[in-house]
């Protein structure tokens, strides 16, 4: 089976742009989570997609948006970007039979985004 | 609420001797419990898992890690370190309840002294 794949690997963008992250889960899988990682904050968690609804949100202001698809792609977006926006974005998929009980999530490269 | 606690930010080990890195939990229902690695520049990738079966859970390379519920602890252990050994750890924690959020400690830069 592929593993989670995410595009583009890595971007740069200026300040007040926006940008769209892409993820492809596992397939078969049909919950989504993103993640924020960056030196300061370590990992945060941003929201989780489940069967196209939004099941669980982090902390983040609502410059930060996504949505999954009905094939359980997911894209997140980030409008006017700021220069705190840099980071490394993972996408985290974890299969339907699991999500009820804390499995396992399986992680994809990250997109590494820097905003100048 | 769900939190967990990592203990040390960095740990230094020579290659051959123990690793320990030390994670510690709260939960308020029966969790499950997670260690992640991250190589630099890549993604995390799933060393072990505590789900309530053996408290004791072995992982991949050689690690392993004990559910300790009266101490809420998790810690992650491996007898002997390899320079391959050297990235960052991640402890997670889940609860078992209808939100499930999955919450990452502050991570454990593992270093590996030749």
């Amino acid at each position: 089976k592929a593993g989670v794949t995410q595009t583009p690997r890595y971007l740069i963008k200026t300040r007040g742009q926006q940008v769209t992250l892409s993820c492809s889960p596992i397939s078969g899988h049909r919950s989504v989570s993103w993640y924020q990682q960056t030196p300061g904050q370590g990992l945060q968690f941003l929201f989780e997609y489940f069967s196209e609804t939004q099941r669980n949100k982090g902390n983040f202001p609502g410059r930060f948006s996504g949505r999954q698809f009905s094939n359980s792609r997911s894209e997140m977006n980030v409008s006017t970007l700021e220069l705190g926006d840099s980071a490394l974005y993972l996408c985290a998929s974890r299969s339907d039979r699991e999500v009820s009980s804390g499995e396992t999530q399986y992680f994809g490269p990250g997109t590494r985004l820097l905003v100048l | 609420a769900q939190s967990v606690t990592q203990l040390d930010s960095h740990v230094s080990v020579s290659e051959g001797t123990p690793v320990l890195l030390r994670c510690n939990y709260s939960s308020s229902y029966s969790p499950s419990l997670f260690w992640y690695v991250q190589h630099p520049n890549k993604g995390l990738q799933l060393l072990l898992k505590y789900t309530s079966a053996a408290t004791l859970v072995k992982g991949i390379n050689g690690f392993e890690a004990e559910f300790k519920k009266s101490e809420t602890s998790f810690h992650l252990t491996k007898p002997s370190a390899h320079m391959s050994d050297a990235a960052e750890y991640f402890c997670v924690v889940s609860d078992k309840n209808r939100d499930d959020k999955i919450i990452f400690g502050k991570g454990t830069r593992l270093h590996i002294l030749p």
